[in-house]
């Protein structure tokens, strides 16, 4: 079946060290999405890619970075410069033709970092 | 810059009663509209969304939304819950084709089903 995979599901981390969450899509979609979701805050964009080699900033950059070397592959480092990283972290994708391809994201599990 | 106004946090309701969970949005273009479901510790699922047409939507699970232009609104209704609804719910909405296609969500509505 087709969908997104997020690891690892669970992941707790040290101050001062960075780490990488995993997203990889066999959707064949063209764009990917990082939220970030904190209790009452609704999700909040960390960055997006629109095409491979190519990736925007959104909200709430600051202390993250992405690559997208690959249309299927889009994994977020966290590092030490992110101020208050415990969260939980949702990855997207959407694609296909028209405006439903281009608009309707599809969701992974998440994955839930927890600094120590 | 769009925005979305989820005005209940928290909202509870009794088996088999009719629910609302509001929405209100704010942007400069024409907007695509969204609602997501979200159960413990997992991904959104796609509810419904709004893209052009009829003002109103109807979803999966029984939900619906209606489209109000001139009030800026796009409410999630319900006429009969059941306990598995319980869960979190999230407006959304996307500039459409001439803007920014990245979702901007609101901070959730809870939806607690008590029998």
């Amino acid at each position: 079946d087709g969908g997104i995979t997020q690891s690892p599901k669970y992941l707790f981390r040290k101050e001062g060290q960075n780490v990488t969450l995993s997203c990889e899509q066999n959707l064949n979609h063209d764009a990917m999405y990082w939220y970030r979701q904190d209790p009452g805050q609704g999700l909040r964009l960390i960055y997006y890619s629109q095409i491979v080699n190519d990736f925007q900033k959104g909200d709430i950059a600051e202390g993250y970075s992405v690559s997208r070397e690959k249309k299927e592959s889009f994994p977020l480092t966290v590092t030490s410069a992110q101020k208050n990283p415990t969260a939980f972290y949702l990855c997207a994708s959407s694609g296909g033709q028209g405006a439903t391809g281009a608009n309707v994201l599809t969701f992974g599990a998440g994955s839930r970092l927890t600094v120590l | 810059a769009q925005s979305v106004t989820q005005l209940d946090s928290q909202v509870p309701v009794f088996e088999e009663a009719p629910v609302e969970l509001r929405c209100n949005y704010s942007s400069s273009v024409s907007v695509y509209l969204f609602w997501y479901v979200q159960y413990p510790n997992q991904g959104l699922q796609l509810l419904l969304k709004y893209l052009s047409g009829s003002t109103l939507v109807k979803g999966i699970n029984g939900f619906e939304a209606e489209f109000n232009k001139s009030q800026t609104s796009f409410h999630l209704r319900k006429p009969s819950v059941h306990i598995s609804d319980t869960a979190e719910y999230f407006c959304a909405v996307s500039e459409g084709d001439t803007g920014r296609r990245a979702l901007t969500f609101g901070s959730g509505t809870r939806l607690q089903v008590q029998p």
